[in-house]
């Protein structure tokens, strides 16, 4: 069955410290892949997809198709950075299928 | 502001009550979209429009009704609400000419006692 997988609910980290939140997708095909977040009581947002191969807010994705992985990165973790994470590929619907999500806590 | 709405914000109703969610957006966009995130952060797509047809239907149950009036909006409405659609309710939309990038609403908190 197609699907995503966000292996970690919750991931903790200090100030400064590296994070990488996992995603993995298991698509036939070529889908679009992006990431997006949640701010506490935002609305979802983009945050940046695999075609344009841009950092944002410092973090930075890379499709390895390989492994159907694709990763979010980010060298120094920012407190503002807490939120919840949802990987999600489009499958050519012109829908997104989201991960479970992996809530990111930067702790000072 | 140009920007995906929602109305209302928060909707607390008993069991077995119909109500409606609306949603607008007024970036041009030609596909909009219901997702539900229940308790567990999960997030799921429900419905899909473009050009005001319906284009997904998830296994959704027949008492959730999708209706597009025109390509600026996408409304839901529930009949006989259960304890289990107690849920956020996201709308989003995209653009045309094939960019899947999704703009979503503030969300809607509907909880049904």
């Amino acid at each position: 069955a197609q699907r995503v997988t966000q292996p970690e609910k919750l991931l903790s980290v200090f100030k400064g410290a590296p994070v990488e939140l996992k995603c993995n997708y298991s698509y036939s095909g070529s889908p679009e892949l992006f990431w997006y977040v949640q701010y506490s009581r935002q609305r979802l947002q983009l945050l940046l997809r695999h075609i344009s191969r841009e950092s944002i807010k410092g973090f930075t994705a890379d499709l390895n198709k390989g492994e159907t992985s694709f990763h979010l990165k980010k060298p120094f973790a920012q407190e503002e950075d807490s939120a919840m994470y949802y990987c999600a590929p489009d499958t050519g619907r012109r829908a997104l299928t989201f991960g479970s999500g992996t809530r990111l806590q930067v702790q000072p | 502001d140009t920007a995906v709405s929602q109305t209302p914000k928060y909707l607390v109703t008993q069991m077995g009550n119909d109500k409606s969610i609306k949603c607008e957006q007024n970036l041009g966009h030609d596909t909009m979209y219901w997702y539900k995130q229940d308790s567990k952060k999960f997030l799921k797509i429900m419905f899909s429009y473009n050009n005001k047809e319906l284009i997904i239907n998830e296994t959704v149950p027949n008492r959730f009704s999708p209706k597009s009036p025109d390509k600026a909006h996408l409304n839901l409405h529930i009949n006989s609400l259960e304890l289990g659609d107690s849920a956020v309710y996201f709308c989003a939309s995209s653009p045309p000419g094939g960019s899947y990038e999704q703009y979503f609403g503030p969300g809607t908190r509907l909880t049904v006692t």
